[in-house]
């Protein structure tokens, strides 16, 4: 199966400053790679995900990027924002219907004002 | 438009009590999945199914069984509850099925359990 590493474990960044969470994951036949966004007392959502076609996808403030020969892909949010702060996972995914969907153990961010 | 709905939100059971968590989804997706979310931690894979008629284990499935009632419910049961068991139980599903492995996974708001 799946194993699926996220790093820091916990990020606090001052307001306006960026943020990244990398993601490790083993099997490489996982071609979709989704971020979700966790905030206090809800179930987590999805915030963007890439597809293994394509290294890079943004969208406005926050990015993923993609590595598929290290296999490595990455949140980044620039300008972060109170709004920010809250718990994200990712969730590598191999393709084929029915696989099992494993997530990371979480990224913790706290943004200061 | 209610995606993913479980039920109920909060729940005190003593141990050995036994209690069924419920989840419906109203997106026609063909796989369910139920989690456990520890203080701090992350999300844990309990039993999940890959469409109507199947279930599967996960990472922690002592201690629970599930049904996978029709395409739209996926029920959690604790037979015999341990404090151990005490976390929040999130239902989640995707639309799963024939080219619908890569897609978005919806979750529900989570039923907070408490074992005493």
């Amino acid at each position: 199966g799946e194993n699926v590493e996220q790093h820091p474990s916990t990020l606090s960044v001052q307001e306006g400053d960026s943020a990244v969470i990398k993601c490790t994951y083993s099997d490489s036949a996982s071609n979709y790679f989704p971020w979700y966004k966790q905030e206090l007392g809800k179930g987590p959502q999805l915030i963007i995900d890439i597809r293994s076609n394509v290294g890079e996808k943004k969208d406005q403030r926050i990015a993923v990027t993609l590595n598929k020969t290290a296999k490595h892909f990455s949140l980044h949010i620039t300008e972060t924002q109170p709004e920010d702060s809250a718990v994200y996972f990712c969730a590598p995914k191999v393709g084929a219907a029915g696989n099992k969907l494993t997530f990371g153990g979480g990224t913790r961010v706290l943004v200061k004002p | 438009n209610a995606g993913v709905t479980q039920t109920p939100k909060f729940q005190v059971l003593k141990t050995g009590q036994s209690m069924t968590l419920q989840c419906a989804q109203d997106m026609n997706h063909n796989s369910m999945y139920w989690y456990r979310q520890d203080p701090g931690m992350g999300l844990r894979l309990i039993y999940y199914s890959a469409s109507e008629g199947t279930t599967d284990k996960g990472e922690v499935p002592n201690g629970y069984n599930v049904s996978r009632l029709n395409k739209r419910e996926f029920s959690l049961r604790l037979e015999s509850a341990a404090p151990s068991q005490t976390s929040v139980y999130f239902c989640a599903s995707t639309l799963g099925g024939t080219g619908g492995g890569n897609t978005e996974a919806f979750f529900g708001q989570g039923t907070r359990l408490t074992v005493v």
